[in-house]
C-alpha cells in the first residue's frame, strides 16, 4: 500500500482565492509526522508546514494550514488567498519510526498547482 | 547562512565509473538523508544518518553508499554507476525527528 497518497495530479486555481491540496497516509507507528513541502520551477524544496500525530490542534503558517484528520488519516494543504507565485509542485511527507529510534521519510508523487491570473 | 550544499550541481558519467556526491550542513543537525526526484515517483529516501557512525537504508539503497565520519558531512557514494540512476538528488538535514529538512540544491546526475 501507498504510505502517501496524493490523488490530483494537477490544480489550477484563481488567483486571490483558496485551494485544498489532498494527502492520505497510510502508518501504523502511534508518532509520526507529516510535513508539505514547495518545489518551485527552479527546483529547490522548501518547507511549508508540519503536523505532529500528537498535535490536537492543525498546524498554520501564514497563508499555509494544515487540515489534519487523524481517524480518516489525511492531512491536506489549505492555501489561502492563492498568488502567482505560488504555482509549484506540492509534495506531502510523512516521517515515521521516532520511538522505533529510526526514521524513515516517504514523499507523495506529488501536485502541480498553476495558479491562474 | 544555514546551508546545505550539495556538490556537483550537474554531472555526467558513464556507466561503471565510480562517483561521489558530496553533502555538508553548517547548522550541527544530527539528521541527514539522501533522497532521489524522478517524474511521477516523487522523492524516494535512498539512505539517512541518525548521527555519526549511524545510517540506515531508506527505500531504494540498490547501488548506493553512504558514510558518515563527521556529523557536517554525507557523501553518497556509486560504486558502479548505470543509467537507471540517472535522477535528481537531493541531500537533506534536520536537527529532529518534528523538525523540518533542509534541503540542497539537487544534484542532477547523468549516467550514459
Amino acid at each position: 500500500a501507498q504510505k502517501i497518497t496524493q490523488t490530483q495530479p494537477g490544480m489550477f486555481v484563481q488567483e486571490k482565492e483558496a485551494v485544498t491540496l489532498d494527502c492520505t497516509y497510510d502508518t501504523s507507528d502511534q508518532s509520526y509526522g507529516l510535513f508539505w513541502y514547495k518545489q518551485p520551477s527552479s527546483g529547490e524544496m522548501i518547507f511549508l508546514i508540519y503536523q505532529g500525530s500528537y498535535d490536537e490542534q492543525n498546524a498554520t503558517e501564514g497563508r499555509y494550514s494544515l487540515n489534519f484528520q487523524k481517524a480518516r488519516k489525511s492531512a491536506n494543504l489549505v492555501i489561502s488567498a492563492s498568488q502567482l507565485g505560488d504555482s509549484a509542485m506540492y509534495f506531502c511527507a510523512m516521517r515515521e519510526g521516532f520511538s522505533g529510534g529510526y526514521q524513515k521519510v516517504t514523499f507523495g508523487i506529488g501536485t502541480k498547482l498553476q495558479v491562474i491570473p | 547562512e544555514a546551508q546545505v550544499t550539495q556538490n556537483p550541481r550537474y554531472l555526467i558519467t558513464v556507466t561503471g565509473k565510480k562517483l561521489t556526491v558530496t553533502c555538508s550542513q553548517n547548522m550541527n543537525h544530527e539528521y541527514m538523508s539522501w533522497y532521489r526526484q524522478d517524474p511521477g515517483l516523487g522523492l524516494r529516501q535512498i539512505y539517512y544518518s541518525m548521527n555519526v557512525e549511524v545510517t540506515d537504508k531508506g527505500d531504494v539503497p540498490e547501488g548506493y553508499k553512504v558514510s558518515r565520519k563527521e556529523k557536517r558531512n554525507f557523501p553518497l557514494i556509486l560504486e558502479s554507476p548505470s543509467p537507471n540512476q540517472t535522477s535528481l538528488y537531493f541531500c537533506a538535514s534536520s536537527s529532529g525527528v518534528n523538525t523540518e529538512a533542509f534541503f540542497g540544491q539537487g544534484t542532477r546526475l547523468t549516467v550514459v
